[in-house]
């Protein structure tokens, strides 16, 4: 089956350590993001790429780090200079701009707690 | 700035009750607006695509509809099951892999 995965499920930190969320699609798409979901916020953008090899910032990208080293992987590092980094984190990918294949799929999402 | 607004931020509708979700926009040319549904603790699940003004798209008890400035997801006699965030996007004109803008979701609740 075709589809994204994120791994873990759960995870806790403590606060000043660094840890990397997954992400791993095999639905052969170019592009891959990053948001974050904070309750009564909606989803914020935090990193992407379009390619391999290459990744832009989004709004929220402070205290956090990605690489592209594979199209199918794009692992997330959330830096202890991320001041409140307890959310939800969803990574999604999308295929290129023909209209029949422009749809944005989400993983199951990460849920992050600093303890 | 691209900007997307949802309404309301949440709805609570008797079974069989229709009703509709708004999706207000602005963007610099629109290339697609998006429509997820979100359960709890999960990931949003893609619905609809829509490209151009007067585009409409049905899916079971949902029906999308798109304006040159909003759009609407219809809920044609809703059942507990369709209870749900849900979430407009927009994808401004550019390359196909252009980040899409989320609206901040509208939460209904289906009471049997």
């Amino acid at each position: 089956d075709g589809g994204i995965t994120q791994s873990p499920k759960y995870l806790f930190r403590k606060e000043g350590q660094n840890v990397t969320l997954s992400c791993e699609q095999n639905l052969n798409h170019d592009a891959m993001y990053w948001y974050r979901q904070d309750p009564g916020q909606g989803l914020r953008l935090i990193y992407y790429s379009q390619i391999v090899n290459d990744f832009q910032k989004g709004d929220i990208a402070e205290g956090y780090s990605v690489s592209r080293e594979k199209k199918e992987s794009f692992p997330l590092t959330v830096t202890s200079a991320q001041k409140n980094p307890t959310a939800f984190y969803l990574c999604a990918s999308k295929g290129g701009g023909l209209a029949d294949n422009n749809e944005q799929f989400f993983g199951p999402g990460t849920r992050l707690t600093v303890l | 700035e691209d900007q997307v607004t949802q309404s309301p931020e949440a709805l609570r509708l008797q079974e069989g009750e229709s009703s509709s979700l708004n999706c207000s926009y602005t963007v610099s040319g629109l290339r697609g607006l998006f429509w997820y549904r979100q359960d709890p603790g999960k990931g949003p699940e893609f619905l609809f695509t829509l490209y151009s003004a007067g585009e409409e798209k049905e899916k079971e008890r949902l029906k999308a509809t798109l304006t040159k400035k909003e759009s609407f997801l219809h809920i044609t006699a809703p059942k507990p099951e369709d209870s749900a965030t849900y979430l407009c996007a927009v994808q401004a004109s550019g390359s196909g892999n252009t980040p899409l803008v989320f609206g901040k979701g509208t939460r209904l609740s289906v009471i049997a």
